[in-house]
């Protein structure tokens, strides 16, 4: 019963450093989406994938790109991480009717 | 823009007392979710509501969505400790893959 899974749990980044952050699911959807989580600000929506092969701009894409890898996994790229950054992401995959299950997250600290 | 808000932001209170939680929007949403998130983990989702005016119960948590389908609200009753988390509304609108979140209600039960 994996659901989302999500890769790494924690990470600490020095300015200007580069990593991927890594979602699968295993229930077949086709949707997926990466949030970003601040105190306060509730989800806000990075980018998301409505289907295999395609990739569109959330809320707040600048600083970061992705990969749509196959039907199952969908990677987060910061190329030169910033303090702004800091927060914790949330992967999330659906299959209909905007229904969204979530990973555990990944908590990044960029010192 | 669609927005939703929400209140309080934060509640804390004694067991065995009610609450309710608000959710509203100037907007009119196709659909709204609410979700329960735990420290260290992602939402999960607790109830969708469709029809304007419809309410739903699950255990001691009522969801009512307005007639109008802006504004919806989450009351519990005898609340207990273990209902202590971050509460999220989301309402589906425009996009059919975007949802439109609250920035979260931290709700602390204490014994």
């Amino acid at each position: 019963n994996a659901g989302v899974t999500q890769t790494p749990k924690f990470q600490v980044l020095k300015t200007g450093q580069s990593m991927t952050l890594q979602c699968a699911q295993d229930m077949n959807h086709n949707s997926m989406y990466w949030y970003r989580q601040d105190p306060g600000m509730g989800l806000r929506l990075i980018y998301y994938s409505a289907s295999e092969g395609t990739t569109d701009k959330g809320e707040v894409p600048n600083g970061y790109n992705v990969s749509r890898l196959n039907k199952r996994e969908f990677s987060l790229r910061l190329e030169s991480a910033a303090p702004s950054q800091t927060s914790v992401y949330f992967c999330a995959s659906s299959r209909q009717g905007n229904i969204q299950y979530f990973g555990a997250g990944t908590r990044l600290s960029v010192l | 823009t669609q927005l939703l808000e929400q209140s309080p932001q934060f509640l804390s209170i004694q067991e065995g007392e009610n609450l309710t939680v608000y959710c509203n929007s100037s907007s009119v949403f196709s659909s709204l979710q609410w979700y329960r998130q735990e420290p260290g983990e992602g939402p999960v989702l607790l109830v969708t509501v469709v029809t304007g005016g419809e309410v739903k119960k699950l255990k001691r948590l009522t969801f009512q969505f307005g007639d109008a389908r802006k504004d919806s609200s989450l009351h519990i009753t005898a609340a207990q400790p273990g209902d202590t988390g971050l509460y999220l509304c989301a309402g589906a609108g425009d996009s059919n893959y975007q949802l439109i979140w609250g920035a979260g209600t931290k709700l602390i039960i204490k014994p």
